[in-house]
């Protein structure tokens, strides 16, 4: 069974940087062909794709956001952990991670429940 | 503003047949799959077509998809109170290096 969760602090202040964790199971991102994805949701807003990354350590990250974002594996801890910095109140939403069912694809097969992040001073 | 374009509502009654589109580019869903998502309230979105037209195991077959040249669409027949959610199309962007989501369109069941 594939499970996937996201983890960290429910309230940032602006300019921080947020640190977000996926803790995963039922998968290895030692086996070719698997990954992680973020994914975010502002409070009433469409879903943005934000960052996948890969069992070689290939990377991709959201064009807009490539600056101030970092995605990197800790494969031993199953964990999957991203990076935001200069955090602003338009960051604030609901922040999921997935496991893409295919590789450089929108098919995203297994999601967390999603962590709430609140920008605000 | 999304990259992929679908209208944000729709809506049927009980039993009808509903269909939601979904219109991009040639550098996304004109060369690569497209997938549907469904979200009910206050849930994480759930795939609900992959591949342009599979269904994961446990999507009833009420659900289907298909793809043409830089559009798409993610039909629902026999509809019900429990379809109510907002569906988002999704497909990898070759220019952009990334996924691109549709921005969602809201399903009324009424």
């Amino acid at each position: 069974q594939i499970t996937l969760k996201e983890s960290g602090p429910t309230l940032v202040k602006p300019t921080q940087t947020l640190t977000l964790t996926c803790s995963f199971s039922g998968f290895s991102l030692n086996t070719r062909g698997m990954g992680v994805a973020w994914i975010r949701q502002p409070p009433g807003k469409a879903l943005e794709w934000l960052t996948v990354i890969y069992w070689n350590d290939d990377k991709r990250y959201r064009p807009s956001l490539k600056s101030r974002l970092t995605i990197a594996r800790d494969t031993s801890e199953n964990q999957v952990v991203l990076k935001m910095t200069n955090m602003d109140p338009v960051d604030t939403g609901t922040y999921y991670c997935a496991l893409p069912g295919d590789l450089w694809s929108g098919h995203l097969d297994h999601w967390g429940q999603g962590t709430l992040v609140t920008v605000s001073s | 503003q999304s990259v992929l374009t679908q209208s944000p509502s729709a809506s049927g009654t009980p039993g009808q047949r509903v269909t939601i589109s979904c219109s991009g580019s040639s550098s996304n869903i004109g060369s690569n799959t497209v997938n549907w998502y469904q979200q009910l309230p206050r849930t994480a979105p759930k795939v609900l077509i992959y591949s342009n037209s599979q269904r994961p195991s446990g999507v009833p077959d009420r659900f289907s998809g298909s793809k043409s040249g830089t559009s798409a669409s993610l039909a629902i027949s026999g509809l019900q109170s429990e379809d109510e959610a907002d569906y988002y199309c999704a497909s990898w962007d070759d220019s952009l290096d990334g996924v691109v989501f549709g921005g969602g369109t809201k399903l009324t069941v009424l």
